[in-house]
């Protein structure tokens, strides 16, 4: 079974900051990973996916993520934080039945300072 | 194209009483989506449509629940005899195609609290 675990439910960075958000998976097979972000009483918007081309993925709104195999590791970054990267991101990956479900991790919420 | 919408965008009720949400994929899409997310929690996966089949449904879905999508178009999920238990965030997504790695585009999704 396919699973992805987030590691720390909240972060703070201040604007203009780095933003390193982590996650790792557990699959027995090649995964499809994403990074959603959610806004304030919104649906899941996609950042970002990973399906086995190239391993450094970028997204939308500057974001960008790393496919490392040896780490299972699939951390979602941006250089530089903007007050409007207040949000909640979630990694997902796809379970591996016909169906493409997609397995989320708990959430991370990013507070933005100024 | 104007993505998937969901209504109504949130809901009060008491406990015991019926509840249906509506959602409209975009079209064309053939697969639809439902999960379920609690506060502080990521989505969990309820039910999945091709169409019209409804292909699995989560151990989440409890015989009070039931969803439906006639004509292969909107899907229904109803909840009979809320529950406290049942007030979460109801997303639906849909997403294009029958194999391979497909987006699931997402709506706004369903606020239910049960009182």
């Amino acid at each position: 079974a396919q699973s992805v675990t987030q590691l720390g439910s909240h972060v703070s960075v201040s604007e203009g900051a780095l933003v390193l958000l982590r996650c790792n998976y557990s699959s027995s097979v090649p995964p499809y990973l994403f990074w959603y972000v959610q806004y304030p009483n919104q649906g899941l918007q996609l950042l970002l996916k990973y399906t086995s081309a190239a391993t450094l993925v970028k997204g939308i709104n500057g974001f960008e993520a790393e496919f490392k195999k040896s780490e299972t590791s699939f951390h979602l970054t941006k250089p530089s934080a903007h007050m409007s990267d207040a949000a909640e991101y979630f990694c997902a990956v796809r379970t591996t039945d016909s169906w493409g479900k997609l397995q989320f991790g708990a959430g991370t919420q990013v507070v933005v300072t100024p | 194209d104007t993505g998937v919408s969901q209504d109504p965008r949130h809901k009060i009720t008491k406990r015991g009483q019926n509840v249906t949400f509506r959602c409209d994929p975009i079209s064309e899409h053939n697969r639809l989506y439902w999960y379920r997310q609690t506060l502080g929690q990521g989505p969990e996966f309820l039910t999945y449509f091709q169409n019209e089949a409804q292909l699995e449904k989560s151990r989440l879905l409890s015989d009070r629940f039931s969803a439906e999508r006639p004509k292969g178009s909107f899907s229904t999920l109803e909840i009979q005899r809320t529950e406290q238990g049942d007030s979460a965030m109801y997303l639906c997504a849909s997403s294009a195609g029958t194999g391979g790695y497909n987006e699931q585009f997402f709506g706004p999704g369903t606020r239910l609290t049960v009182l």
